[in-house]
């Protein structure tokens, strides 16, 4: 597996409450990518990174915010959170060489509840 | 908008059975299309990958089949087993020879079931 891991694993929080969400990795990865994953609509992109400092908006970023100031490091922000942020997230990372250069390796997610 | 559809949503198979699962795209620029692999609790892995520039890819018991006239592609699991069971999802992005981050666009799933 390659090395991400994202904290916390599962939170419940309240309606209105900030709220952020850490994805780690140890492989020097330079693109890292935030998904959301609701029954019905499988994976859907909110914000990546394609170097730090660098970051872009994905297919449902509204709500989201995200921060980059170490390669190794993803954050993922819901400045206020509401019921329909309720989610599971995955972080994921893609190096730029390696056998299957365009793979994108997942961490093991963190389930969000919002009340 | 939704650029990949991906049927079945749900599958049983017997064991020893062929898994077949099919996706369709819209965006012709779209040049490279894996299919990663979900257990529960766990995120998604890689299985397997196909570009354009070919009709099939076999690895071990998955074979993706592509049909770029058609803007379809598939996968087929044969000899399908209990350790099979698991949610597929088809993805495809673009820019394959660039350096671009490589954005995918992932169906909806497939939850695969394999029953004794």
């Amino acid at each position: 597996d390659a090395g991400i891991t994202q904290s916390p694993r599962h939170k419940v929080t309240e309606t209105g409450t900030p709220v952020t969400l850490r994805c780690h990795q140890t492989e020097n990865h330079r693109y890292m990518y935030w998904y959301r994953q609701d029954p019905g609509h499988g994976l859907r992109l909110i914000h990546y990174s394609y170097g730090v400092k660098d970051t872009d908006k994905g297919e449902v970023s509204d709500g989201y915010s995200v921060s980059r100031s170490k390669t190794e490091d993803f954050l993922l922000t819901l400045e206020s959170a509401t019921s329909s942020q309720t989610s599971v997230y995955f972080c994921a990372t893609k190096g730029t060489s390696g056998r299957i250069p365009h793979e994108q390796f997942f961490g093991p997610g963190t389930r969000l509840t919002v009340l | 908008q939704q650029q990949v559809k991906q049927s079945p949503q749900s599958l049983i198979v017997q064991k020893g059975g062929i898994s077949i699962i099919n996706c369709a795209y819209e965006n012709t620029a779209f040049d490279y299309f894996p299919w990663y692999q979900q257990f529960p609790g766990k995120g998604p892995a890689l299985l397997i990958a196909i570009r354009p520039d070919v009709s099939e890819k076999k690895e071990g018991r998955f074979t993706i089949s592509f049909n770029k006239s058609a803007k379809q592609f598939s996968l087929h699991i044969m000899d399908s087993q209990p350790g099979d069971s698991a949610t597929y999802f088809c993805a495809a992005s673009k820019g394959y020879s660039g350096a671009g981050s490589y954005q995918l666009t992932f169906g909806k799933g497939t939850k695969l079931s394999v029953i004794p």
